[in-house]
């Protein structure tokens, strides 16, 4: 079964530069898309078509490509950003759609 | 205002079954495929099961294939989730959530899940 690999934690100060990769073979040929999620509450979409903004995000918030890894960048890190983020995306056979394990950002 | 709200979950006996529901409203739910996302205590997010707009194309995770069957009901601006043979593993929160992608032709363009639900618990246990 196809999966997308997330590392576990990323850890950044205040004000720097998170990098949150998701690595998958279907990538170069499907989208990703990224989310937020705060202990006990729903996701909510940060990134879509690996780069688009949702218009109520953030403009620190952003995504890029390059092949069979995609990235989640978080510029000027903010305290409210500490939280669990996910890539999705989908197989090669356009069927079944995949998360990654998740990326606990922590902001220190 | 563009809402959805899970409902049906509860505690379960193993190999019982349960009907989740997923009313929407404030958007035209007949334009837009759905999921069902589950997420078990500690763990991350596991796409569950889609359905494009019409409910011609239903798509499945494996563990939930021949188990689960997804289904809506647009007159009712409704998603259903049908959970028979429930096992512990299936303890999870479940999520619906709305999908701006759409199918021209042949080729699906994707857009990801823009809206969430806030969960309807299930527990599978004795």
């Amino acid at each position: 079964s196809y999966e997308l690999t997330q590392p576990p934690s990323v850890s950044v100060s205040p004000g720097q530069t998170a990098r949150i990769t998701c690595s998958g073979d279907a990538l170069p040929k499907h989208y990703s898309h990224w989310y937020q999620q705060k202990p006990g509450q729903a996701p909510v979409l940060v990134i879509y078509r690996d780069s688009e903004r949702p218009s109520r995000i953030p403009e620190r918030f952003s995504g890029s490509n390059s092949g069979t890894t995609v990235t989640l960048t978080i510029s000027g890190v903010q305290a409210e950003d500490e939280a669990d983020y996910y890539c999705h995306s989908t197989d090669n056979t356009d069927t079944y759609v995949v998360f990654g394990g998740g990326t606990k950002l922590t902001v220190l | 205002e563009v809402q959805l709200v899970a409902s049906g979950g509860g505690l379960v006996q193993p190999g019982g079954s349960l009907r989740l529901s997923c009313a929407v409203s404030g958007f035209t739910f007949s334009s837009y495929w759905m999921h069902w996302v589950r997420q078990a205590p500690g763990k991350g997010l596991v796409w569950v099961s889609r359905i494009n707009s019409d409910g011609s194309r239903l798509s499945y995770a494996d563990s939930m294939k021949g188990r689960f069957t997804i289904s809506r009901d647009n007159a009712k601006n409704t998603l259903y989730l049908q959970m028979n043979s429930l096992r512990a593993e299936d303890t999870a929160v479940y999520y619906c959530a709305r999908d701006a992608s759409f199918r021209v032709g042949v080729i699906d363009y994707y857009y990801g899940m823009d809206v969430w639900g806030q969960g309807t618990t299930v527990t599978v246990s004795s």
